[in-house]
């Protein structure tokens, strides 16, 4: 079945930027999501990226896509303290609806 | 403004008792989907819906059914709790199909224990 793969921590300074990588295996995805989850909470939408698309940029975050490799990256510059969080990949699988996420990466931002 | 909720917020139940978990949502989304988050294992799909009267497995559906009688609410019942069953659970809903998927919005969760 559909598989989404993200490294599970980073650690990055404040003011550093700050890369996540996700890898998937369904070659059918037509939109991919970054999703973001604080302590507690449930997950917010960050950004997607059509497949289309290679890249994508929104104030501080930036998405690359690799279609070939089927590699997703989210950066975010000038990491602040509050993105630390728990960032997840999600695919769409096919037609369906449904979304298959990763494990989630788990951001440490240190002062 | 429409929104996603989810209750209890926190539920501690023993063993064998039937539980339900309430979800509601306002943004009339037709499809709605229910996961559990468990460390390592990042969101996996209980079970889902797309609309009044559907209901289908995700790929954990095991020990767990659902219900869509109406468009807002999809309720979770674990028939007879177990402690594998300890999880914190999440509800979300999204439009009907976008190609490939669509965005889906997330209600705050649900943290279950199982005694």
């Amino acid at each position: 079945g559909e598989d989404v793969e993200q490294s599970l921590f980073l650690s990055v300074r404040e003011g550093d930027s700050s890369v996540i990588n996700c890898t998937y295996t369904d070659s059918s995805s037509t939109y991919l999501y970054w999703y973001k989850q604080e302590p507690g909470a449930g997950l917010q939408l960050l950004t997607y990226i059509f497949s289309n698309m290679d890249m994508k940029q929104d104030q501080r975050l930036t998405v690359l896509l690799n279609k070939k490799d089927k590699h997703l990256s989210l950066r975010i510059a000038d990491t602040q303290t509050g993105d630390s969080a728990i960032y997840f990949c999600a695919v769409g699988s096919g037609n369906t609806g449904k979304l298959i996420f990763g494990q989630g990466t788990t951001l440490q931002v240190k002062p | 403004d429409a929104e996603i909720t989810q209750s209890p917020r926190h539920k501690i139940t023993e063993t064998g008792r039937q539980v339900t978990l309430a979800c509601h949502q306002t943004w009339n989304h037709n499809n709605m989907f229910w996961y559990r988050q468990d460390l390592g294992h990042g969101l996996r799909l209980i079970h889902y819906s797309y609309g009044v009267q559907d209901t289908n497995k995700g790929e954990v559906s095991d020990g767990y059914s659902v219900s869509r009688s109406n468009t807002e609410d999809l309720p979770l019942t674990l028939e007879s709790a177990a402690s594998s069953q300890t999880s914190v659970y999440f509800c979300a809903s999204s439009e009907r199909g976008l190609a490939g998927g669509s965005e889906q919005f997330f209600g705050p969760g649900t943290r279950l224990t199982v005694l």
